[in-house]
């Protein structure tokens, strides 16, 4: 069974600073990992995926995550965060094989970005 | 527009009240899912449907049974609403085996039970 723990609950930045949202997971497989968005009243959107190759995945908004295998982690960053990113931001795990469909999510991380 | 289609967007039931969450896909997906999401507790699997005729417990599955009634439908129901079922329902779906393995969400159905 896998299992995701995302470090904070919630992060508030100030427009144009940088942010990490920090998400480790727990798996005896490999994985695959995804990084979800969810804007105000709204379902979730898929913002960035890990499935194999280089370690290091960016979306098209700016935000980029990194796999790092040693420490079970996919931190979500970005270098100059906009008011337009204040969201719930879930990091989110798969295993890689066999028929296991299955997403299981962290908690939530609520991004506030303040002008 | 191409996508995952949840009715109603809001209900509000009493306790003991029974009602049905419909969820519809039109990208040919085989995979279907519910989750329900709390405060704190991030979104944790009802049940879902590997496929068309079957369909599985999920992390969070009392109180609710589902039915997958074509590949394109998979609806879940609450035969007796209890308060503590007062939550945001998603449902959602992903293609077959393959590179791609993200989820389409819908965009939620908001249930408050009193």
């Amino acid at each position: 069974a896998q299992s995701v723990t995302q470090l904070d609950s919630q992060v508030p930045v100030f427009e144009e600073a940088p942010v990490e949202l920090r998400c480790n997971y727990s798996s005896s497989v490999s994985v695959y990992l995804f990084w979800y968005v969810q804007y105000p009243n709204q379902g979730l959107q898929l913002l960035l995926k890990y499935l194999s190759g280089s370690t290091l995945v960016k979306s098209i908004n700016g935000f980029e995550a990194e796999f790092n295998k040693s420490q079970t982690s996919f931190h979500l960053r970005k270098p100059s965060v906009h008011i337009s990113d204040t969201a719930e931001y879930f990091c989110a795990v798969s295993d890689s094989g066999g028929s296991n469909y299955k997403l299981t999510f962290g908690k939530g991380t609520l991004l506030t970005v303040n002008p | 527009n191409a996508g995952v289609t949840q009715t109603p967007k809001f209900q509000v039931l009493k306790t003991g009240q029974s009602m049905t969450l419909q969820c519809a896909q039109d990208m040919n997906h085989n995979s279907m899912y519910w989750y329900r999401q709390d405060p704190g507790m991030g979104l944790r699997l009802i049940y879902y449907s590997a496929s068309e005729g079957t369909t599985d417990k999920g992390e969070v599955p009392n109180g609710y049974n589902v039915s997958r009634l074509n590949k394109r439908e998979f609806s879940l129901r609450l035969e007796s609403a209890a308060p503590s079922q007062t939550s945001v329902y998603f449902c959602a779906s992903r293609p077959d085996r393959g590179r791609y393995y993200g989820y389409t969400f819908g965009s939620g159905t908001r249930l408050t039970v009193v």
